[in-house]
């Protein structure tokens, strides 16, 4: 247990469908982030938020929509997703960003079908 | 391109024997440098970081950095089967304005032989 939680752990979902990702964390860092993770392929960088704000988004499709309410909380919201968007999808933390100290610590993720 | 380079594996190493994983990055002002594990179906670890060159030791993990030669490496002394799993470099590929950028290799897979 990381301290990072992220729901739900597995899901199907259609093409057509809406669905969202959650990500808590209750370590009292600044910065979330989410990340990809495909079969024989490198954690992909997705999205980084920085006390609720977006700091970096690697061109990822619109078809994925983060949202960071606040410091504990970043969702990411999903909609007419394709096949090739099925993966592991990972929320990590880390304190802060710019400072050195960045640490990324891992919640358990998403396994992501798209049927 | 900003990469991070890693041998995919296997790498198969006798249990007892001292396991060695490589790493290599491009960017020349990378400060933050990682190694996770991961088993199969799980989340990444988090179970070395370093900042400076040199080595740093952690129970049977040692990190080795080298930034002038912008390669890192992780040592598992008495290797157990326990530590099979594929380990990921991360690198932090940013400064100081809040750019952080955390890359990761591809993983290198790692099977101690009992």
């Amino acid at each position: 247990e990381t301290g990072v939680t992220q729901t739900p752990r597995h899901l199907v979902m259609g093409m057509t469908n809406k669905k969202s990702l959650k990500c808590e964390q209750h370590l009292g860092h600044n910065a979330m982030y989410w990340y990809k993770q495909s079969a024989k392929k490198p954690l992909e960088l997705m999205f980084v938020y920085s006390l609720e704000e977006r700091v970096e988004n690697n061109s990822v499709p619109s078809r994925f929509s983060p949202e960071c309410p606040n410091s504990s909380h970043l969702f990411l919201h999903l909609h007419t997703l394709q096949p090739e968007d099925s993966a592991l999808y990972l929320c990590a933390s880390s304190q802060d960003l710019g400072t050195g100290n960045t640490e990324a610590f891992f919640g358990q993720g998403t396994r992501l079908t798209v049927v | 391109q900003k990469e991070v380079e890693q041998n995919s594996g296997p790498l198969s190493v006798p249990e007892g024997a001292i396991a060695s994983l490589n790493c290599t990055y491009s960017d020349r002002v990378s400060q933050s440098f990682f190694w996770y594990r991961q088993y199969s179906g799980k989340s990444p670890e988090l179970i070395m970081s370093i900042y400076s060159n040199g080595d740093k030791e952690d129970g049977r993990f040692t990190a080795q950095l080298n930034k002038a030669s912008q390669y890192v490496s992780l040592l598992i002394r008495d290797s157990q089967p326990s530590d099979s799993a594929t380990y990921l470099c991360a690198v932090n590929m940013a400064s100081q304005n809040r750019d952080d950028k955390i890359i990761f290799g591809k993983g290198t897979r790692l099977h101690i032989l009992p």
